[in-house]
C-alpha cells in the first residue's frame, strides 16, 4: 500500500500569511496526486488535481506543484474561509492523507 | 450540475449490517465511477472502494475486503455501500464521490469532484 504523510498535522497561521502544506508518498505517484478542503460537518471539496491544476471555481490563491513523491499546496494569501483541514490523496492506489489542520493564530 | 444525494442516518447494533444509498441527480450515472469514504469522528478520510455502473464491476480496499459490497442501480442512478458484522470503530459518516467520466482530465487522475452530503453511521449495543 502506499502511505502518504502530510506535514505538518496542524498549523496556526494569521489572514494574509502564505502557507505551505506538504504531501510525501512512500513511492512514486507521478502527478497522481489531488488536493481538498475539508471544513466541519461539510464533504470534502476538490482543490487541486493532477498535482498542479486548479479545480473550477476554486480562488487562484491555491496552488499545487510537485511529482513523484513530494508534493506541495500552497495558499498564497490566507483569507478567513480558508481556514479548515485539507487533505492530499493519492489515486495511484487511492488513499489519503491524515490531514493538516489550519487554525487561526 | 450532477448532485449526490445519501440516505439519511442509521443507528445499528454491533454485528449487524448497514446499506446506505447515494442517488445521482444529473449527468449520466454509468459513464462515471462512484466510490466510498469514510471518516470517523475527528479522524482522517478512509476510502472503502469503488464501482463503475456501466460496467458492475467494483473493487475494494483491502482493509474492507469481505466485509463490504458497492453496488449500482442504473435504473434508479443510485449506488449503494453495505458493511456488514459491524463494530463499534465501524461508528462514522460515510460519504460516496464521484469521479467523472474518461475523457475528463480529472478522471486520469481520479480526483472526487462531487460528493454526497454524508451519512452517519452509529455501531452501539
Amino acid at each position: 500500500d502506499i502511505q502518504m504523510t502530510q506535514s505538518p498535522s496542524s498549523l496556526s497561521a494569521s489572514v494574509g500569511d502564505r502557507v505551505t502544506i506538504t504531501c510525501r508518498a512512500s513511492q512514486s505517484i507521478s502527478s497522481y496526486l489531488n488536493w481538498y478542503q475539508q471544513k466541519p460537518g461539510k464533504a470534502p471539496k476538490l482543490l487541486i488535481y493532477a498535482a498542479s491544476s486548479l479545480q473550477s471555481g476554486v480562488p487562484s490563491r491555491f496552488s499545487g506543484s510537485g511529482s513523484g513523491t513530494d508534493f506541495t499546496l500552497t495558499i498564497s494569501s490566507l483569507q478567513p474561509e480558508d481556514f479548515a483541514t485539507y487533505y492530499c490523496q493519492q489515486s495511484y492506489s487511492t488513499s489519503f492523507g491524515q490531514g493538516t489542520r489550519l487554525e487561526i493564530k | 450540475q450532477v448532485q449526490l444525494v445519501q440516505s439519511g442516518a442509521e443507528v445499528k447494533k454491533p454485528g449487524s449490517s448497514v446499506k446506505v444509498s447515494c442517488k445521482a441527480s444529473g449527468g449520466t450515472f454509468s459513464s462515471y465511477t462512484i466510490s466510498w469514504v469514510r471518516q470517523a469522528p475527528g479522524q482522517g478520510l478512509e476510502w472503502m472502494g469503488r464501482i463503475i455502473p456501466i460496467l458492475g464491476i467494483a473493487n475494494y480496499a483491502q482493509k474492507f475486503q469481505g466485509r463490504v459490497t458497492i453496488t449500482a442501480d442504473k435504473s434508479t442512478s443510485t449506488a449503494y455501500m453495505e458493511l456488514s458484522s459491524l463494530r463499534s470503530e465501524d461508528t462514522a459518516v460515510y460519504y460516496c464521490a464521484r469521479v467523472p467520466e474518461e475523457g475528463d482530465p480529472r478522471a486520469r487522475v481520479g480526483a472526487f469532484d462531487i460528493w454526497g452530503q454524508g451519512t452517519m453511521v452509529t455501531v452501539s449495543s
